[in-house]
């Protein structure tokens, strides 16, 4: 069966401070991947979404990056984080060949900027 | 612009009072209405997809409908385990991901 791991659960960070978030889905090849996040009030906002190795497509200009460097692999990063990037990130998969069908969530990783 | 809103954002039920909640939307030619269940601090769980009007899903005490503008996710005799947010989403007209309504969070007292 397939499943879906991020890590880290939880991270505080400074502002200014990098970010990196890490994301891999096991027991299915050629996922398509995508990132949201979720801020209270606002519901899910998707941030980048990916095809392939190293596809990466951004919905929302932003101080985030994505990179896709392996098939089942996929890394949220910011180079200097701001207050405004606090927030629970999450990682979802769907199989590729398929133009819609439901998204499967990872747990998330809830970042609080200081 | 495609969009998704759901209501109410807050519903508050005493053990086996019966409800509903409601998601419309107004992108066209959908393809497909997914429902989810979200418990606190963890990601999106799937429920149901329904694709075209008239279709109903259920499961347990559960059951997701469909029209051509909005879909119901009804609860019948709900206990406090199905205390949760529940969030749906469709497919914008153009795009690979989905689009999600804010979410009604359910809270269920005994």
């Amino acid at each position: 069966s397939q499943t879906i791991h991020q890590w880290p659960a939880t991270l505080v960070q400074p502002v200014g401070s990098p970010l990196s978030l890490e994301c891999t889905v096991e027991g299915t090849s050629n996922p398509n991947l995508y990132w949201y996040r979720q801020a209270a009030g606002r519901g899910l906002q998707l941030l980048f979404y990916s095809v392939g190795i190293g596809q990466i497509s951004s919905e929302v200009p932003q101080n985030l990056s994505a990179s896709r460097p392996q098939d089942r692999q996929f890394i949220l990063s910011s180079k200097k984080l701001l207050l405004s990037d606090s927030g629970f990130y999450l990682c979802a998969w769907r199989v590729r060949r398929e133009d819609t069908g439901e998204l499967f969530f990872g747990e998330g990783s809830r970042l609080t900027v200081l | 612009e495609d969009q998704v809103t759901q209501s109410p954002e807050a519903l508050r039920l005493q053990e086996g009072e019966s409800s509903s909640l409601n998601c419309s939307y107004t992108v066209s030619g959908l393809r497909g209405l997914f429902w989810y269940r979200q418990d606190p601090g963890k990601g999106p769980e799937f429920l149901f997809t329904l694709y075209s009007a008239g279709e109903e899903k259920e499961k347990e005490r559960l059951k997701a409908t469909l029209t051509k503008k909005e879909s119901f996710l009804h609860i019948t005799a709900p206990k406090p385990e199905d205390s949760a947010t529940y969030l749906c989403a469709v497919p914008p007209e153009a795009g690979t991901a989905l689009i999600f309504g804010k979410g009604t969070t359910l809270s269920v007292s005994s």
